[in-house]
């Protein structure tokens, strides 16, 4: 079975800062990648969507990678902004559509 | 381009009531699901609909929910008889097609209480 792990559960930093987020997992047969964000009483909003023959995304300040062989995935942020607080969650397509995903990690930018 | 609609956005009843949601997928979207977000976790898969068929229903508990999608476009997730640990965030999604080049786009939810 797949396990998906996110670890810190929670980060703090202070505005300006690049920082990386960790996403962690047990079998490489994944189809692809995608990390969202979800901001406080929301649904979740789609950042990076990284296929299984690629090796990194980016979009923005945004660049996640992927690295099957060794189970992991960053997605890592330029020049930290306090709009950039929210949860991060990364989800492994595991074929047909289907997703397994983390339990996240909540960012705070301090001002 | 509208979003993933869902209703109501909150939701508070005593367990063993009845309570339905609705759904309301990107126009043109043939595949819907339902998740089950807990408060500290990442969504749960529920059900997964293509068009008006049932592709994945594995880890939907089938004593207490049920789920339909009888034109291929909205969906309604019901839970009848509901439990405390029924508690939780219910998220629709929807995607272009079933396959693995597609992102899912979600809603904003319906929080879920029941005491």
């Amino acid at each position: 079975k797949q396990e998906v792990t996110q670890i810190p559960a929670a980060l703090s930093v202070p505005e300006g800062e690049n920082l990386v987020l960790n996403c962690s997992f047990t079998d490489s047969a994944i189809y692809n990648l995608q990390w969202f964000r979800q901001d406080p009483g929301k649904g979740l909003t789609s950042l990076l969507l990284i296929q299984s023959s690629q090796r990194e995304q980016t979009s923005g300040r945004l660049n996640a990678s992927l690295d099957k062989s060794s189970g992991r995935s960053t997605l890592y942020i330029a020049a930290s902004q306090p709009g950039d607080s929210a949860t991060y969650l990364c989800a492994l397509g595991l074929g047909a559509g289907k997703s397994t995903f983390g339990d996240g990690t909540t960012l705070t930018v301090k001002p | 381009e509208a979003g993933v609609a869902q209703s109501p956005r909150y939701k508070i009843i005593e367990k063993r009531q009845s309570v339905a949601f609705w759904c309301n997928p990107i126009s043109g979207h043939a595949t819907l699901y339902w998740y089950q977000q807990i408060l500290g976790q990442g969504p749960k898969l529920l059900i997964q609909f293509q068009n008006n068929g049932v592709v994945d229903d594995s880890q939907l508990p089938k004593d207490r929910f049920s789920a339909e999608r009888l034109k291929g476009v909205d969906s309604t997730l019901k839970i009848q008889p509901a439990k405390l640990e029924d508690s939780a965030v219910y998220l629709c999604a929807s995607s272009l097609a079933t396959g693995d080049l597609y992102e899912q786009y979600f809603g904003p939810g319906t929080r879920l209480t029941v005491t």
